[in-house]
């Protein structure tokens, strides 16, 4: 079956510190992924759609500066956090779904990494 | 985003009880998965419905699109001590993935 794998699964960081998330496509080539923060006990709040070789979409409210996303192939997709701050401690995942560019989004299914716990302190 | 209306929030059961928990949208979906996540981890696909009115299973559990395109229920039978984690319901439409607000399960050995 698909397989996102995502890296590291918890990285502690120091306040003002940049850190990269990895979110690759293992088996499968993915022309967009998904970029999610989950705070404890709540369901998955998109921040952004990543779109191989063009620039992310961002949700309303999340800051595009603060956190980066580079799509650079069609099995990679990275998150910076940049000047991190103890708010931005979250568990951060990622998804894909295993479709051939110009197949609709929806006749697969998305496959997620198996997340991030940042911690900023 | 829009966010589907998952039911019931939380369920405490005897191991050996059968589960139903159920998700509606006031927006059709193309398509509706059902995901089961434990602490830490991601969430782990058990189910993928594309078609309105389709059953299918996945061993224990057993999950329908419904014929209005706006829900889907997912079962589970028979409970198990590894069946606790939280279930969330997906679903499809536009460009978007959206998603329940999760249901907690507990299984009482």
């Amino acid at each position: 079956g698909a397989v996102v794998s995502q890296h590291p699964s918890r990285v502690i960081c120091k306040s003002g510190t940049s850190v990269k998330i990895e979110c690759r496509s293992l088996d499968f080539q993915a022309t967009t992924m998904f970029w999610y923060r989950q705070f404890p006990k709540k369901s998955l709040m998109l921040m952004a759609t990543s779109n191989e070789g063009s620039k992310a979409t961002y949700e309303q409210g999340v800051e595009k500066d603060k956190f980066l996303i580079n799509h650079a192939s069609l099995t990679l997709s990275t998150l910076t956090v940049t000047s991190a701050h103890p708010e931005d401690s979250s568990f951060y995942i990622c998804s894909a779904s295993p479709r051939a560019r110009g197949q609709v989004l929806g006749n697969s299914p998305l496959h997620f990494g198996n997340g991030t716990r940042l911690t900023v302190t | 985003g829009q966010q589907l209306n998952q039911s019931p929030q939380s369920m405490f059961i005897q191991e050996g009880e059968d589960v139903s928990m159920n998700c509606t949208s006031s927006s059709i979906f193309n398509t509706w998965l059902w995901y089961k996540q434990d602490p830490g981890e991601g969430p782990v696909l058990l189910i993928a419905l594309y078609k309105a009115g389709e059953l299918t299973s996945n061993g224990r559990l057993t999950a329908q699109f419904g014929i209005t395109r706006k829900d889907s229920f997912l079962n589970i039978s028979a409970s198990i001590p590894s069946d606790v984690g939280i279930y969330f319901c997906a679903g499809h439409t536009g460009n978007q993935f959206y998603f329940g607000t999760g249901t907690s399960l507990t299984v009482i050995p």
